[in-house]
């Protein structure tokens, strides 16, 4: 199996652009995480899907971020617009099951500038 | 008071010492506990996770887990160059069952 796949790696963009990270979780895996990590604030979860429903999106933390899930292979996280202090490292990670190991995909490098 | 703590480190130890890693977290209902190793630039994976009191080994490493005194640690032997990364630990937040991670403890070994 390819693993968690996420893209584009990495992303530098202008404060006030869109900005949208890609994800294709593990063939199989029904539960998909979004996690943001910075140094200050370490691994935080964003949302989290089962099944392409979203569960709990109580980490999300503003308006400006919203997450689909359209089918079972593919997400997308989006921010719009974008500001610098949303630079950080996002990643996807996929379970078969929630409480089932999380296994992360290799994470997009975002820096807004 | 975060809800999972761990020192920041760095931690150095030298090349065939045991490392110890500690975490302590705040929802005393939680049940599972994990270490997730992360090298720099890179993904975490998961090393070792730990649902009851006591030892837990496998291979080089060992999870211990205190739930009276709400107290993870990993214990790493033989800690070889290669160990050298981030150690993150996780707990399953009871109420919504979510992963929530400690900001990590850096470790390094020197040859």
């Amino acid at each position: 199996d390819a693993g968690v796949i996420q893209s584009p790696r990495h992303e530098v963009t202008e404060m006030g652009q869109e900005v949208t990270l890609r994800c294709k979780p593990i063939s199989g895996h029904d539960y998909l995480f979004w996690y943001r990590q910075t140094m200050m604030r370490g691994l935080e979860l964003l949302i989290y899907f089962n099944n392409n429903v979203p569960i709990d999106d109580s980490g999300m933390p503003e308006d400006r971020f919203s997450a689909k899930m359209p089918n079972a292979s593919f997400s997308t996280l989006k921010i719009q617009p974008s500001e610098p202090r949303d630079s950080a490292v996002y990643f996807c990670a996929s379970s078969l099951g929630q409480k089932e190991t999380q296994y992360f995909g290799p994470g997009t490098r975002l820096l807004v500038l | 008071q975060k809800e999972v703590e761990q020192n920041s480190g760095p931690l150095s130890v030298p090349e065939g010492a045991i490392a110890s890693l500690n975490c302590t977290y705040s929802d005393r209902g939680s049940q599972s506990f994990f270490w997730y190793r992360q090298y720099s630039g890179k993904s975490p994976e998961l090393i070792m996770f730990i649902y009851s009191n006591g030892d837990k080994e496998d291979g080089r490493f060992t999870a211990q887990l205190n739930k009276a005194s709400q107290y993870v640690s990993l214990l790493i032997r033989d800690s070889q160059p290669s160990d050298s990364a981030t150690y993150l630990c996780a707990v399953r937040n009871t109420g919504f069952q979510k992963l929530v991670f400690g900001t990590g403890t850096r470790l390094l070994v020197s040859p």
